[in-house]
């Protein structure tokens, strides 16, 4: 596997569900990022990892719950989400903070 | 707040048709400024990153230009791969304690044959 993956590519959840996205990045980066992408919108950033720190969180509602094991893995945990919620949810990585991103696949979410 | 809106929203070109991509921008210090090129359902792709006023990057048919307020993206005889929403961020400088890039709506790009 080489640059940024995404697991999984499509998920299809209930409000009720719990599910869990993740992202691996091989490029030996520093920083890791989550971003929602909905229809129409410019790409919000939701969290920020620098180091395995967050270092940012751009008001995210509690029902979206990042972790990060080490520098090359990154989850974003889901309970009760609402349809609105429903979008393509990318993951980047740069070497620095202040460095380009490389983004992976993203996943495809759907909520019912 | 930075701010970054691209024109036109969406682009329709013939195949060999040259043309320009829009990102003006407001942001109180710029770091720097990133073109990007997205294909439905995947994940946006590298292309340029841009640092001061009057640099410029190539890469085939694509030519980035920056100014103070704006970057052009251009095309130069483009062909139906080229189609794609192209995106446009800014990250401010260390200076300004903010980090992250700030993206604008896209240019969705189609080249027909």
């Amino acid at each position: 596997e080489t640059g940024v993956t995404q697991t999984p590519r499509h998920l299809v959840m209930g409000m009720t569900n719990k599910k869990s996205l993740k992202c691996e990045q091989h490029l030996g980066h520093n920083a890791m990022y989550w971003y929602k992408q909905s229809a129409k919108k410019p790409l919000e950033l939701m969290f920020v990892y620098n180091f395995k720190e967050q270092t940012e969180n751009n008001s995210v509602p509690s029902r979206f719950s990042p972790e990060c094991p080490n520098s090359s893995h990154l989850f974003l945990h889901l309970h009760t989400l609402q349809p609105e919620d429903s979008a393509l949810y990318l993951c980047a990585s740069s070497p620095g903070q202040q460095e380009t991103q490389y983004f992976g696949p993203g996943t495809r979410l759907l909520v019912l | 707040e930075d701010q970054v809106t691209q024109s036109p929203e969406a682009l329709r070109l013939q195949e060999g048709e040259s043309s320009s991509l829009n990102c003006s921008y407001t942001v109180s210090g710029l770091r720097g400024l990133f073109w990007y090129r997205q294909d439905p359902g995947k994940g946006p792709e590298f292309l340029f990153t841009l640092y001061s006023a009057g640099e410029e990057k190539e890469k085939e048919r694509l030519k980035a230009t920056l100014t103070k307020k704006e970057s052009f993206l251009h095309i130069t005889a483009p062909k139906p791969e080229d189609s794609a929403t192209y995106l446009c961020a800014v990250q401010p400088n260390m200076d300004t304690g903010r980090r992250a890039l700030t993206f604008g709506s896209g240019t969705r790009l189609q080249v027909q044959p």
